[in-house]
């Protein structure tokens, strides 16, 4: 079993939609970390939480650490935010490294 | 702006040729990593340096080889290469954990290597 684990793996949704993509973990974690990868490759950091929520823009993270679940929201989708949204645990405080969830792959059609 | 590169978007290898992956960073972070991202398993991490000729094994180092002979250059090393090592790989950096806090990594643009 992943000790990070995502839903759903895909998702396609209509422009101007509300989206959820939602990310449980098993283990203690000092930060929960959303990633975007783009067709072609390259990884962003999209926010980096260890409570609450944070909103960037159209994006909103939030996290629940008692039930060890996490949710990104998009509002007001639009086909740019096509991509694979990845979320990873940072499970020490200070230690660098991160268990990856598999992805959700999100298409937005116009 | 942090800027993570790689030497190539795409490289093609036949099997038992020994294949040199180069990954640098402009912002001094002490810390680098190596991924593999393959479909349906997301990112497994393979070797990771926390300092200049310092290295630590990942998850799945076998087959895998790095060099960190300066702190902005972090080199993976595939010694033999094999058909189950066509993949995408994946570099990043990220301040020291020596630091109070978390820090996000940095992810470079991703090798595609294809080994046939």
């Amino acid at each position: 079993k992943n000790e990070v684990e995502q839903s759903p793996q895909n998702l396609t949704a209509q422009e101007g939609e509300f989206i959820t993509i939602n990310c449980s973990y098993s283990v203690g974690i000092s930060a929960l970390h959303w990633l975007q990868q783009h067709p072609g490759g390259g990884i962003v950091s999209l926010f980096m939480l260890s409570s609450g929520k944070k909103k960037h823009g159209r994006l909103i993270a939030t996290i629940n650490i008692q039930e060890k679940h996490s949710s990104l929201h998009i509002t007001a989708s639009h086909p740019r935010d096509s991509a694979v949204y990845i979320c990873a645990a940072s499970s020490n405080f200070g230690n660098e490294k991160l268990t990856f969830g598999t992805g959700t792959r999100l298409t937005i059609i116009p | 702006d942090v800027k993570v590169t790689q030497s190539s978007r795409y490289l093609v290898k036949r099997t038992g040729e020994k294949v040199f992956l180069e990954c640098v960073q402009d912002m001094d972070h002490e810390n680098m990593f190596w991924y593999r991202q393959d479909p349906g398993l997301g990112l497994r991490l393979i070797y990771f340096s926390y300092d200049v000729k310092m290295k630590e094994k990942g998850d799945i180092p076998e087959g895998y080889s790095v060099s960190r002979e300066k702190k902005e250059r972090f080199s993976l090393i595939l010694e033999s290469a094999s058909t189950n090592q066509t993949s995408m790989y994946l570099c990043a950096s990220s301040i020291s954990k020596g630091l109070a806090g978390v820090y996000e990594q940095y992810f470079g643009p991703g090798t595609r290597l294809t080994v046939t």
